[in-house]
């Protein structure tokens, strides 16, 4: 089965300190991902995307993914951490079979410590 | 402005009734989804359409309805026959279904009471 883990339920780390949010990725073919953020009560926003090309990929807030083939990952990071950057954040999965939806791991809560 | 909009933002349904959620987008975009998201469970899809007049179900569709009548708009009803309607719920709207980035609504959080 096709699927997107998001393996730490919720991530700590000091402002200003470096964050690494995990995503590892089991998918058919070339793999289309995906971050989102979700600040509270609110709709999701896109952070950034990997389709093809360079494995590094940065996106929206200073935010940066990097896709890892041989590791089936997309980690989310950041070089420095603001306490604005608290929220819950999505990996998602393009799935190119025959019902074409995006699968969603279940998220995880960054909090940032000033 | 571009974008997509959900309301209400807030609803309350007494168990029995049905209750519609409104979306609507002025991005021209083809594809539209509904979410529902409990705590802990992340995004569930309910029903996504691809295109004008037509729609699929998503993995939690009972006691759930939409309609497509018009690109703009992508209408969910909640209907009685949902046993756990509280909770969360989340429209979108992308470009096309497949790699394009969706954009999301602020979500309806709908009570029973």
């Amino acid at each position: 089965a096709q699927s997107v883990a998001q393996p730490e339920d919720q991530v700590n780390v000091a402002e200003g300190n470096p964050l690494t949010v995990k995503c590892t990725y089991s998918v058919s073919g070339n793999p289309y991902l995906f971050w989102y953020v979700q600040y509270p009560n609110r709709g999701l926003q896109f952070l950034l995307k990997y389709i093809t090309g360079d494995n590094l990929v940065k996106g929206s807030y200073g935010f940066e993914a990097e896709f890892n083939k041989s590791q089936t990952s997309f980690h989310l990071k950041k070089p420095s951490a603001l306490v604005s950057d608290s929220a819950l954040y999505f990996c998602a999965s393009f799935n190119a079979g025959n019902n074409r939806k995006l699968i969603w791991g279940l998220g995880t809560s960054l909090a940032v410590n000033p | 402005d571009g974008g997509i909009t959900q309301s209400p933002k807030y609803l309350f349904r007494k168990e029995g009734q049905n209750v519609t959620l409104s979306c609507e987008q002025n991005l021209n975009h083809d594809a539209m989804y509904w979410y529902r998201q409990d705590p802990g469970q992340g995004l569930r899809l309910i029903y996504y359409s691809q295109i004008v007049n037509d729609f699929q179900k998503g993995d939690i569709a009972e006691g759930y309805s939409v309609s497509r009548e018009k690109k703009e708009s992508f209408p969910l009803t909640v209907t009685s026959a949902q046993k756990n309607p509280t909770a969360f719920y989340l429209c979108a709207s992308s470009m096309g279904v497949g790699h394009t980035e969706a954009f999301f609504g602020q979500g309806t959080r709908l009570t029973v009471v």
